[in-house]
């Protein structure tokens, strides 16, 4: 069973510019969601989509954005770089399944390996 | 406040011997989750164990377990025969809300960053 798949795995961008993650989710997994992982701040919820609907949302600026297509596949985008913009930036999927039996589901998440993002 | 508090920063540990990382938590939900997940120099998050709120006993998968003592709100990850390759930092997770309705979130501790030596 792969992964969960995401591309690029490093990139560089100058301040202002904009960047498009992208994330292939577990076959089967409807729900993605896309942290973010700084020295100083760890890692930190930027959102959460289930079935093309923004289910959950951190605290984050507005240049942060995502979306989730019909084949659970999801894109974030980063406008108007910053240089504290600068982090791995992880995607996750998992079995969350609302409104439906799922005793033995955990919840838990399976991470991609990363896009590492570097601001200038 | 910090919901989930890893005060260990580092951690060294002979290989074969056994190592504590601690966690601990906080929340008024009484349905939650714990996990611990390992992440390698590589960058991706491997899951590791996992504890439910209403779990009687303490999780074990092969050479780790966690001892939950939910009185004091505590999750440490214990790992037996420590091995080279277990270097890695180490992040301790909490659910809280219910996966079926949707309205969860997750919370990830700070890490702790383990060394195992030859």
């Amino acid at each position: 069973k792969a992964g969960v798949t995401q591309t690029p795995r490093y990139l560089i961008k100058t301040r202002g510019q904009q960047v498009t993650l992208s994330c292939s989710p577990i076959s089967g997994h409807r729900s993605v969601s896309w942290y973010q992982q700084t020295p100083g701040q760890g890692l930190q919820f930027l959102f959460e989509y289930f079935s093309e609907t923004q289910r959950n949302k951190g605290n984050f600026p507005g240049r942060f954005s995502g979306r989730q297509f019909s084949n659970s596949r999801s894109e974030m985008n980063v406008s108007t770089l910053e240089l504290g913009d600068s982090a791995l930036y992880l995607c996750a999927s998992s079995l969350a399944m609302a409104g439906q039996g799922a005793p033995t589901n955990t919840g838990e998440l399976f991470f991609g390996e990363g896009s590492r993002l570097t601001v200038l | 406040a910090q919901k989930i508090t890893q005060t260990q920063p580092g951690m060294f540990v002979q290989e074969k011997e056994a190592v504590t990382l601690d966690c601990t938590y906080d929340t008024s939900d009484p349905s939650y989750g714990l996990f611990w997940y390992k992440q390698p120099s590589s960058g991706e998050m491997i899951f590791l164990i996992y504890q439910g709120s209403y779990d009687q006993q303490n999780a074990t998968e092969g050479r780790y377990s966690l001892n939950f003592q939910k009185a004091r709100k505590s999750a440490n990850l214990v790992i037996s025969a420590s091995q080279l390759g277990d270097s890695a930092m180490y992040f301790c997770a909490m659910r809280e809300g219910l996966v079926l309705s949707g309205t969860y979130k997750y919370i990830f501790g700070t890490g702790t960053r383990l060394k195992v030596l030859a």
